[in-house]
Formats: C-alpha cells, sequence, structure tokens
C-alpha cells in the first residue's frame, strides 16, 4: 500500500530557480491539496483540487502553480523560489471531504530557499 | 488560519483528561476535523463532526456545537505518547476546501 508519495523528502534551492515537488497517491481519490507547514503557522492551505482538471487557490497560492491531469498526480511548481518558501510541505488527499472522509497525508518534503 | 483558534500549548500529567478548544466562524461550515501530529511526522486523523454532539472513539472524544462555533477534544487516560500537537480543521464552502487552525501543543508529564 504506497499511499501518498510525495519527492523529495528535502530540496535545497538558490533564490530564482524552479522546482516541482511531485505527488502521487494509489487509492483513486478525488481530493487533493498541497500544504505549507511554518511555526507558529500551522497548516495553510497552497491549493487544491476536487478532481482531474479542477484546481482552485487555497489561502497561501502566489508563487505556486498546481495542475490535475489525471486522478493520481498533483504536482506543485515553484516557478521562482524565494527565501519566504522556505517550509514543510505536504500533500494530503481524500476520497471526499464532503463527506468527512480522512486526509491521507504524504512524508512531507523540507524546502530550503537560501 | 482564517479565524480557527485554538491555545498554542497546553501541559498535562500522565494519567489526567485534557481538553482542547477549538473556536471558528460558522460562515459556510460543512465540518469539522481533529488530526494529531507528532513532531518530525506528517499528521493523522483522530475525528470528524459534523452534527452538534459527542463523538467518542475509545480514549479520544470530539464534541461539535454547530451555533456556537465551538468543538473541543478530550483526551482521557493521558500517555505519555500523546504529547503531540492537535490540529482543529475545519471544512468549508462548496468544494469543501480545508483550512487548519495553528494547532495546540500538548506535553504530558511523568
Amino acid at each position: 500500500n504506497a499511499g501518498v508519495t510525495q519527492t523529495p523528502k528535502f530540496q535545497v534551492l538558490k533564490t530564482g530557480q524552479s522546482m516541482t515537488l511531485q505527488c502521487a497517491q494509489d487509492m483513486n481519490h478525488e481530493y487533493m491539496s498541497w500544504y505549507r507547514q511554518d511555526p507558529g503557522m500551522g497548516l495553510r492551505l497552497i491549493h487544491y483540487s476536487v478532481g482531474a482538471g479542477i484546481t482552485d487557490q487555497g489561502e497561501v497560492p502566489n508563487g505556486y502553480n498546481v495542475s490535475r491531469s489525471t486522478t493520481e498526480d498533483f504536482p506543485l511548481r515553484l516557478l521562482s523560489a524565494a527565501p519566504s518558501q522556505t517550509s514543510v510541505y505536504f500533500c494530503a488527499s481524500s476520497y471526499s471531504i464532503g463527506r468527512g472522509e480522512k486526509l491521507f497525508f504524504g512524508s512531507g518534503t523540507q524546502l530550503s530557499v537560501l | 488560519g482564517q479565524n480557527i483558534d485554538q491555545p498554542t500549548e497546553m501541559t498535562a500529567t500522565e494519567g489526567a483528561i485534557v481538553q482542547i478548544n477549538c473556536t471558528y466562524q460558522t460562515s459556510g461550515f460543512n465540518g469539522l476535523f481533529w488530526y494529531q501530529q507528532h513532531a518530525g511526522e506528517a499528521p493523522t486523523f483522530l475525528s470528524y463532526n459534523v452534527l452538534d454532539g459527542l463523538e467518542e472513539k475509545g480514549r479520544f472524544s470530539s464534541f461539535l456545537s454547530r451555533s456556537k462555533g465551538y468543538s473541543y477534544l478530550l483526551l482521557k487516560e493521558l500517555q505519555m505518547k500523546d504529547s503531540a500537537s492537535y490540529l482543529c480543521a475545519v471544512s468549508r464552502g462548496a468544494t469543501n476546501k480545508l483550512i487548519f487552525g495553528t494547532g495546540t501543543l500538548l506535553a504530558v508529564q511523568p
């Protein structure tokens, strides 16, 4: 049972570099989302998707892009990394949040932007 | 996060009972989740409340009052392994966007 797979686990970037955080789930979940977690700020929603081809912004979308071309994958793109994007990133999925289905989280990505 | 308020830290003694409160804005409310997060790990699901009242699940119970915008998580017979952050999260709107509070760091002492 793979569940939610996030890669990479650790990443160091220089300011201005771009990169993609990968997220894949094998549970046929409709709902996928990206959160960032910073000390004292809790988990903040970046972008989410309620199905293939449908994405929407969360609380802190600026500087991040997403797409959902398949049910399984939901990559998060940083177009031009900034030190303010240093954080721990979690991908999470659920069959359907609307029916109280729990979120399954990936193991997280520790990103440092220098 | 979007007016979801929890205490920042709490301390309790092993074997005791602790109640962690969460208040939220009621607009667009669909349901409320509680998650547990140990240091350095991903959050894991504890409970979900959509109707008023108490949901009991072993040592953990969760209460919801929709009209008051209030929930609490009750942990009984505390164990050292319960030392963790407890996150309240609200599902809102037509797309059920899930927003988390900042979390409560619980320290269980011997």
